[in-house]
């Protein structure tokens, strides 16, 4: 059974940092595309960032370039995100999901079940 | 950037009842479209990929049709277990959501 578990989440205040982990396991984890998705409370979803498996390229909502920073430590079945220069709007639960392809692009086949930044003094 | 609309916002209907849903896209994405199913407070869950191809477990009461801008999720006979809201997202170029559908009981 494929899981995804978010960790890393909590309070921080406006223009602070925090780094966001995802330990997936029952798949392959450096085969598959990864990505993260958000959404504010009471909102809709939001994509904020995905990574290929190879790492090679990594992509970015432009309401966080510059900001937010996507890695993955294959070796350990982690994936990450950064958030830096954060802003009470960045406020949201963070799902991380698993990409899937069969050609083409990929979308997200497996989700976690979410970590809550909340931005505010 | 490929936007997404998706209509109506909200749904009401009965248990039984056959409900269709709208997403359109702001320019062509040919079938690169998902959908996903969410209930308050839980993770989204895949129901559609490729426009038209039922995720594993999603029950046969799911349809979805489409291609280019408009597509369609339909949901043959609502169960009990139908009532929430429902995203497209497109994955021809990155990733956009559209604003959801909510269904929600008469």
């Amino acid at each position: 059974e494929v899981q995804l578990v978010e960790s890393g989440g909590g309070l921080v205040q406006p223009g602070g940092s925090l780094r966001l982990s995802c330990e997936g396991s029952g798949f392959d984890f450096k085969n598959y595309a990864l990505g993260w998705v958000r959404q504010a409370p009471g909102k809709g979803l939001e994509w904020v960032s995905s990574v290929p498996y190879s790492a090679v390229n990594t992509y970015y909502a432009d309401s966080v370039k510059g900001r937010f920073t996507i890695s993955r430590d294959n070796s350990k079945n982690t994936l990450f995100l950064q958030l830096s220069s954060l802003r009470v709007d960045d406020t949201a639960v963070y799902y991380c999901a698993k990409g899937h392809s069969e050609g083409g692009g990929y979308w997200f086949d497996s989700w976690g079940q979410g970590s809550l930044v909340t931005v505010s003094s | 950037d490929i936007q997404m609309t998706q209509s109506p916002s909200t749904l009401s209907a009965s248990v039984g009842d056959r409900v269709t849903m709208t997403c359109r896209a702001s320019q062509s994405i040919s079938n690169w479209l998902a959908w996903y199913q969410q209930k308050p407070g839980k993770a989204p869950k895949l129901l559609m990929y490729q426009a038209s191809t039922l995720a594993i477990g999603v029950p046969s009461r799911f349809s979805g049709s489409g291609s280019g801008t408009e597509f369609t999720l339909t949901i043959s006979s609502l169960q009990p277990d139908d009532f929430a809201t429902y995203y497209c997202q497109q994955y021809n170029s990155f990733w956009t959501f559209g604003p959801g559908t909510k269904v929600e009981i008469k």
